[in-house]
């Protein structure tokens, strides 16, 4: 399966700013996703990031808030824009190797505080 | 709408069996998964089931009811190791998941 690295593990970040979080497979992937999982909650996807257009995101989350780069098949960054409290949570990137079906496997997290 | 049912937190005890169940409501169906989460970790795949019936790993099965829109998880000789978050995803017609809230397993000794 994918190795799948993200980069910074963990930030504590003041209100207002923006945080960039970086996604490395070790292998090139067609499918890439970035998840949200607030503490105690389950998983909500933010968006998939595509290769060479842009993101498509899910109900209740914008390319504004949200924006996604995805430079090529083993890459992509999400920012949270203009961060608040509520933004505290842990963001996950996915990616999907298998042609026959969509298991995904998981970077191990970035771990955000917004103060 | 799509939903995804699955209880909030189980305990069992150490080396005995317990079975977490999930039931899914779906726009199409592409396949049931089971993903562990450990606290603090990212989720990982155990199982994933398209057809009817039982497939069985290990310590673990995972069971499919097409008909009846219903999973579960079977974990046998639980160990401490086994207390995580269990979360169930069922894979639409687009083969997006969608993600049940999961099952947090509490062993006691």
């Amino acid at each position: 399966s994918a190795v799948i690295s993200q980069k910074p593990s963990r930030d504590i970040c003041q209100r207002g700013t923006s945080l960039t979080i970086q996604c490395q497979v070790d292998s090139q992937v067609t499918m890439m996703f970035w998840y949200r999982q607030q503490p105690g909650q389950s998983l909500t996807l933010i968006a998939t990031a595509n290769q060479g257009s842009e993101a498509t995101y899910e109900s209740g989350f914008v390319i504004d808030k949200f924006p996604i780069s995805r430079p090529n098949l083993t890459f992509s960054t999400l920012t949270v824009s203009n961060m608040s409290p509520e933004d505290s949570s842990i963001y996950l990137c996915s990616v999907e190797e298998s042609q026959d079906y969509n298991e995904q496997f998981f970077g191990p997290g970035t771990r955000l505080t917004v103060l | 709408g799509q939903n995804i049912d699955q209880p909030t937190e189980m305990t069992a005890t150490e080396g005995a069996i317990v079975q977490i169940n999930c039931t899914y409501q779906t726009s199409g169906f592409n396949g049931l998964f089971w993903y562990q989460q450990h606290a603090g970790e990212a989720p990982t795949f155990l199982s994933y089931n398209v057809l009817d019936g039982l497939e069985e790993k290990g310590r673990f099965s995972s069971f499919l009811s097409r008909s009846k829109g219903y999973s579960y998880l079977l974990l046998k000789e639980l160990q401490m190791k086994d207390s995580a978050s269990y979360l169930c995803a069922a894979s639409d017609s687009n083969y997006q998941l969608i993600w049940g809230a999961g099952t947090k397993l509490i062993i006691k000794p």
